[in-house]
């Protein structure tokens, strides 16, 4: 089975920080996703690479950026943590139908 | 892509099936119907997709009607850890990113 792999599972960060969100997958899958979940609105779309060094913005990219220098490692970048960057942030790759991860629960105090 | 529409919350007996309803009235010819489940505090877990045939694996079974306008997922034996919020997805072929609803609460009872 697929395994994709976030670093850490509950991350509590300082507003101003610099957060790093790791995501890697353990197939040779070249779609790769980074999602949050917020009560009330459901998964929205941050960015999603489908090929190394190749990203494209989803739907709610402010505020993020991310980097794919391997094919196995997505990763999220919060430039400098805002209270309304808390949330659940989930990776998901995708090949015939998407797997998640277990999601990282962010808090930004 | 083609909007969906399930009912929020569910309940259904352990041992029983659990048929999990969902509407897509626009659907177009080259999207497919996904179900994903998504368990409190872990991410979203596939289950089955298609395209017009009824389709069936071991989690689960799909049934989409022949105008491909409403489909129903169906858990033939619910159990306690079958719990959880059920999404139905419509999704044009080759697009990469899902768009997720709000899906449906099933409440599995003992």
């Amino acid at each position: 089975d697929v395994k994709v792999t976030q670093s850490s599972r509950y991350l509590v960060k300082r507003t101003g920080e610099k957060v790093f969100l790791e995501c890697v997958q353990d197939m040779d899958h070249e779609n790769m996703f980074w999602y949050r979940q917020d009560p009330g609105l459901g998964l929205r779309l941050i960015y999603f690479s489908y090929d190394v060094k190749m990203k494209e913005k989803g739907d709610i990219p402010e505020g993020y950026s991310v980097s794919r220098e391997k094919k196995e490692r997505f990763s999220l970048i919060l430039e400098s943590a805002s209270t309304n960057q808390t949330s659940m942030y989930l990776c998901a790759t995708l090949e015939n139908g998407y797997t998640f991860g277990s999601g990282t629960r962010l808090t930004v105090v | 892509d083609a909007k969906t529409t399930q009912p929020p919350s569910m309940d259904c007996a352990e041992g029983r099936a659990a048929n999990l309803p969902c509407n897509h009235s626009t659907i177009s010819g080259n999207e497919y119907v996904y179900w994903y489940r998504q368990i409190h505090s872990q991410g979203p877990q596939y289950i089955i997709h298609g395209l017009k045939n009824n389709e069936t694996n071991e989690m689960a079974s799909l049934i989409i009607t022949e105008d491909r306008k409403s489909s129903t997922l169906i858990l033939p034996h619910a159990t306690l850890r079958d719990t959880a919020v059920y999404y139905c997805i419509v999704q044009k072929t080759g697009r990469r990113a899902l768009t997720f609803g709000s899906g449906t609460r099933l409440q599995v009872q003992p």
